[in-house]
């Protein structure tokens, strides 16, 4: 079975250029996480989907910051127009199901470097 | 609101040593308690979690934590490390929300 898988790896953009991430969960989850971590801080959510629902997005920093989940499957998280401070690892999370009974497994991340 | 602390940014033994990571954590209401584990070029994986119950926990690879309330600690354990533990260690607690906070992670250096 196929874990959850983030594209791209790496970006690195300028100032005021967007950029959209995206993250493919694991098949059947319905549950879907975002998580950022700036560099040597701490990794902090961003928003939680439920199939094509924001369940949860207090964690989204400011309106530059679109997450979509289009059709309950993939979803996109765009950054427009980037600033310095975006710089750090977008994380994608998916669960089966709620949380903590459910486990949720992480994708390897997209390393933003906004220069 | 709730907040963990690990007090550690590297830790490096030698293989074979005991190794202890640190996280103390607060909260305001009970707490769930994790330790995720992520190794180079990879996503977080959990190690192991405290959802209720026994407070002594544990991994399949050796690893444990024990949940300690009147501390508010949940530090992660091994009697003999390996080479393959090298690896970034993140102690996390959820509250009612269930979302997890974590940690800043702790680097855990296995020197052979």
């Amino acid at each position: 079975e196929a874990g959850v898988t983030q594209f791209p790896s790496h970006s690195v953009i300028e100032k005021g250029q967007t950029v959209t991430l995206r993250c493919d969960p694991i098949s059947g989850h319905d549950n879907l996480y975002w998580y950022r971590r700036v560099m040597g801080k701490e990794i902090k959510f961003l928003l939680h989907f439920v199939k094509e629902s924001k369940q949860d997005e207090s964690g989204m920093p400011n309106n530059r910051f679109l997450a979509e989940r289009t059709g309950g499957t993939y979803s996109t998280l765009k950054v427009q127009p980037a600033e310095l401070e975006d710089s750090g690892v977008y994380f994608c999370a998916s669960s089966q199901g709620s949380l903590p009974s459910y486990e949720q497994y992480f994708g390897p991340g997209t390393r933003l470097t906004v220069t | 609101a709730q907040s963990v602390t690990q007090l550690d940014s590297q830790v490096p033994v030698f293989e074979e040593a005991p190794v202890e990571l640190r996280c103390n954590y607060s909260s305001s209401v009970s707490v769930y308690l994790f330790w995720y584990v992520q190794y180079p070029n990879q996503g977080l994986q959990l190690l192991l979690k405290y959802l209720s119950g026994s407070t002594l926990v544990e991994s399949i690879n050796g690893f444990e934590a024990e949940f300690n309330k009147s501390q508010t600690s949940f530090h992660l354990r091994k009697p003999s490390v390996h080479i393959s533990d090298t690896a970034e260690y993140f102690c996390a607690v959820a509250g009612g929300s269930y979302i997890p906070t974590f940690g800043r992670g702790t680097s855990l250096i296995v020197h052979p």
